[in-house]
């Protein structure tokens, strides 16, 4: 399986600090996604980084993206109680530079918890 | 604009009964896929689609039928339902190089 992993697989916080969820992946990826899902709906799309990029923001989120360790990192700042929810990584089974096909391989998830 | 709408949201069948599980898409999107989310796992990937009239396999097919007649419909066929196969039941659609979108899932319990 082309099954990655995550870490940690929970994390509780306190309003305004940071949060980092780590994930691996086992082989060469066209792209890694992260998606948001909140408990008992669909998943979000958050952020896509491609393999030839290595760091990219959007908001609040900051994603890295280090292909010789084939790991990604999502940093959450200055988080919210609204930002408590299950977050994923998914690779994409796309050849590198090459076509998606919307396959998707995703982690086991980091369930984040924000306290007011 | 509804993106992607599934059908039912929830379901309880018997051992052995059959069911189709609706998703629609309104975004022209080509590429469409099933995935099953069971606790303490991610979304594994069951069926998947790139196109109408193409499907293939993806992680976890078995016991499971699709087919694609239109861009917009992509139905998942139980054709003998068990127990094993109480999950809950995504579908998503994207684009060429693009973020996918998701249904808000179907919770199927399989009795």
């Amino acid at each position: 399986s082309q099954q990655g992993e995550e870490d940690p697989q929970a994390l509780s916080i306190q309003e305004g600090e940071n949060a980092t969820m780590n994930c691996s992946y086992k082989t060469s990826i066209n792209n890694l996604q992260w998606y948001r899902q909140n408990s008992g709906r669909g998943l979000v799309h958050l952020i896509l980084i491609r393999s030839n990029e290595r760091e990219k923001h959007s908001g609040r989120l900051r994603v890295t993206l280090d292909t010789s360790k084939k790991s990604s990192s999502l940093l959450i700042t200055a988080s919210r109680a609204a930002d408590t929810a299950s977050y994923f990584c998914a690779t994409d089974w796309g050849r590198a530079g090459g076509t998606s096909y919307g396959k998707l391989t995703f982690g086991q998830g980091t369930i984040l918890t924000v306290h007011p | 604009n509804a993106g992607v709408t599934q059908t039912p949201k929830f379901q309880v069948l018997k051992t052995g009964q059959s069911m189709t599980l609706q998703c629609a898409q309104d975004m022209n999107h080509e590429y469409m896929s099933w995935y099953r989310q069971d606790p303490g796992m991610g979304l594994r990937l069951i069926h998947y689609s790139v196109g109408a009239g193409i499907t293939d396999q993806g992680e976890v097919p078995n016991g499971y039928n699709v087919s694609r007649s239109t861009t917009e419909d992509f139905p998942l066929r139980l054709l003998s339902a068990a127990p094993s196969q109480t999950s809950v039941y995504f579908c998503a659609s994207s684009s060429h190089r693009s973020l996918a979108f998701f249904g808000q899932g179907t919770r199927l319990t399989v009795v």
